[in-house]
């Protein structure tokens, strides 16, 4: 069972276009992680968010963490070829035994 | 400051044969973590070591394995491998448990590719 759904799998764009990726669930989160990954490399986190309707901005991007803690999304302003690579959220399971559970990335690729 | 390493970065085997694979982490960092990814997937949790022991395991079957050393490095085991097994393996470190803190980073490897055929 996948908790952690995350839209869309693949996105292809031109420079300059922006774009929003999304990550949902069922399950509610103590916080939820985004992450890089190039090939050949491992996931690289840009940012980690925590608090429920929480926004935190990184240069061209924004992620925002929903509500109710069970979904999020990061949106990239005017896409530049660098960004290209694979998305990764991932939700810090509640409990006894926390663990950090991904969804399956979006592969963004920006053409120049 | 070195990063996170594992060696081998690519490894082909066999069915039926096992395989170990190794994660050095950041100098400092006690807490690693140990990750499969796959096209299928994604990135799906094995298990965590903090100080040579096991805190948290994933859902996997018996033939994964591992260990911490008190040096923080980490291997894990696979035993029996079988063709659903090959998978880009990654290992991250961070500086305490990860879990729970939001400060807490973990800093990836680049991972090891394993092929089984």
């Amino acid at each position: 069972t996948q908790l952690l759904e995350q839209s869309p799998q693949f996105l292809s764009i031109q420079e300059g276009e922006n774009l929003t990726v999304y990550c949902n669930s069922s399950s509610v989160f103590s916080s939820l992680q985004w992450y890089r990954q190039e090939p050949g490399e491992g996931p690289v986190l840009l940012v980690t968010v925590v608090t429920g309707g929480e926004v935190k901005k990184l240069k061209r991007l924004t992620f925002q963490f929903g509500d109710a803690r069970k979904d999020s999304s990061l949106h990239i302003t005017a896409a530049q070829p660098g960004d290209t690579g694979l998305y990764l959220c991932a939700g810090l399971t509640q409990g006894g035994s926390e663990k950090l559970v991904f969804g399956k990335g979006t592969k963004l690729t920006v053409n120049p | 400051k070195a990063g996170v390493t594992q060696t081998p970065r690519y490894l082909i085997k066999t069915r039926g044969q096992q395989v170990t694979l190794s994660c050095s982490p950041i100098s400092g960092h006690r807490s690693v973590s140990w990750y499969q990814q796959t096209p299928g997937q994604g990135l799906q949790f094995l298990f965590e070591y903090f100080s040579e022991t096991q805190r948290n395991k994933g859902n996997f079957p018996g033939r994964f394995s591992g260990r911490q050393f008190s040096n923080s490095r980490s291997e894990m085991n696979v035993s029996t491998l079988e063709l659903g097994d090959s998978a880009l393996y990654l290992c991250a470190s961070s500086f305490l448990v990860p879990l729970g803190r939001s400060t807490d980073t973990q800093y990836f490897g680049p991972g090891t590719r394993l092929t089984v055929l």
